[in-house]
């Protein structure tokens, strides 16, 4: 079975400040993504992470993408309060079924 | 384009009650999937489809079925509404193309008393 777990589930952050979110799975994935949600909305597609080494910029974030690892990480430069959200990264089985499985995601707070 | 419509938006139901959750794409997307988001969670995938006719389980489809007679709709349905099926849920889909995200509607609240 499929497994992703984040950490960390909360991140409190200071304007001006780079920290990183950690996503790990658990089987070989197909393909890797990371979503945005707002409070009250609904789940807006940030990137999409398709093989090992992938790395992906938009703005102050930045994903990649360690197969091997069964890692990806979302790291954010100089955070800004527009950043505070919950983010969410979400799995496929590499050569199985569409299924696709979220993270638990982590609600992040920049204060200024 | 539209995208992905979920009706209703909300939703109060009585214990015991059923109901059918609409969800309609009009990108010609192959796959489609239900979840639900329980309040502070993450997403649990409760059904998806990889086209129409063919239907699966995901991690959490006790009380809840669903059909896809076309490619662009995905009814959800609740047989019997329970309090622990207060959620919100979301429909999605995506095309069958690995570089290809999956695309979100707005969610339905549901609420069961």
């Amino acid at each position: 079975e499929l497994k992703v777990e984040q950490n960390p589930l909360f991140l409190s952050m200071q304007e001006g400040k780079n920290y990183t979110i950690y996503c790990n799975y658990s089987t070989t994935s197909d393909r890797l993504y990371w979503y945005r949600q707002d409070p009250g909305k609904s789940l807006e597609s940030l990137f999409v992470l398709l093989s090992n080494g992938a790395v992906k910029q938009e703005g102050r974030l930045m994903a990649s993408l360690d197969t091997k690892a069964r890692l990806s990480t979302l790291h954010i430069t100089a955070a800004v309060h527009d950043l505070s959200a919950t983010y969410f990264c979400a799995v496929t089985i590499q050569g199985g079924s569409e299924k696709l499985v979220f993270g638990k995601g982590t609600k992040l707070t920049v204060n200024p | 384009n539209a995208g992905v419509t979920q009706t209703p938006k909300f939703r109060i139901l009585k214990i015991g009650q059923s109901m059918t959750l609409q969800c309609a794409q009009d990108m010609n997307h192959n796959y489609m999937y239900w979840y639900r988001q329980d309040p502070g969670m993450g997403l649990k995938l409760i059904y998806y489809s990889v086209g129409a006719g063919i239907t699966d389980k995901g991690e959490v489809p006790n009380g809840y079925n669903v059909s896809r007679s076309t490619t662009e709709d995905f009814p959800l349905r609740l047989e019997l509404a329970a309090p622990s099926q207060t959620s919100v849920y979301f429909c999605a889909s995506s095309v069958r193309d690995r570089g290809s995200e999956a695309f979100f509607g707005q969610g339905t609240r549901l609420t069961v008393v």
